[in-house]
């Protein structure tokens, strides 16, 4: 099946430096990903959309300027956290849909847990 | 976006079925009936999704109600490494934009 990769899987850091995580889909083209951000025992909370060639789309509440997104090719997203600070530690997950397959499903990265220290 | 509406838990020993029920009653004619399931500390892995039709494929089957306001997650034969947090949630056909829900703990007692 289609498989999207995250990288790195795990990141600890010291507040007030930034971090970038990237999403690949490796064997589809994607010109669109979603990144998500789950706190522990919580659902999964959708914050931004990222569109190939384009700006992403932010849901509400989502700071555009700390979490900048760059979605530069078709098989590449990036989610860099600007200035983290603690409250910013969470599991980042991205997703991702293959446009060779007529069904909708979509495919998600292993997620990316970000500690701020 | 629709809502669904799911058990918060469920228990269920291995090997036998499981059913894992969902409503979603304001669910629009174009909207199709999606499930994801997630382990602890990995990402969501897709289950299977369906419109109106009942699905099956090597992961589960689906249940749709004829109206189309509920929906059945079936796990024919429960194992182990079926406990995860299932989630339903329904996909608009022009917008593959995801809402989760808080979802099922499915436990799976040896």
């Amino acid at each position: 099946g289609a498989v999207v990769s995250q990288h790195p899987s795990w990141v600890i850091c010291k507040s007030g430096t930034s971090v970038k995580i990237e999403c690949r889909s490796l064997d589809f083209q994607a010109t669109t990903m979603f990144w998500y951000r789950q706190f522990p025992k919580q659902s999964l909370m959708l914050m931004a959309t990222s569109n190939e060639g384009s700006k992403a789309t932010y849901e509400q509440g989502v700071e555009k300027d700390k979490f900048l997104i760059n979605h530069a090719s078709l098989t590449l997203s990036t989610l860099t956290v600007t200035s983290a600070h603690p409250e910013d530690s969470s599991f980042y997950i991205c997703s991702a849909r293959d446009l060779g397959r007529e069904a909708g499903e979509l495919f998600f990265g292993e997620g990316s847990r970000l500690t701020v220290l | 976006d629709a809502k669904t509406t799911q058990p918060n838990s469920m228990e269920s020993n291995e090997e036998e079925p499981v059913h894992l029920p969902c409503n979603h009653s304001t669910i629009s004619g174009t909207d199709y009936i999606h499930w994801y399931r997630q382990l602890p500390s990995q990402g969501p892995e897709y289950v299977i999704h369906g419109l109106t039709s009942n699905v099956n494929n090597r992961m589960a089957s689906l249940a749709i109600a004829e109206d189309r306001k509920s929906s059945t997650l079936i796990l024919h034969r429960a194992t182990l490494r079926d406990a995860a947090v299932y989630y339903c949630i329904l996909m608009g056909s022009s917008n593959y934009k995801l809402t989760f829900g808080k979802g099922t703990l499915l436990t799976v007692n040896p």
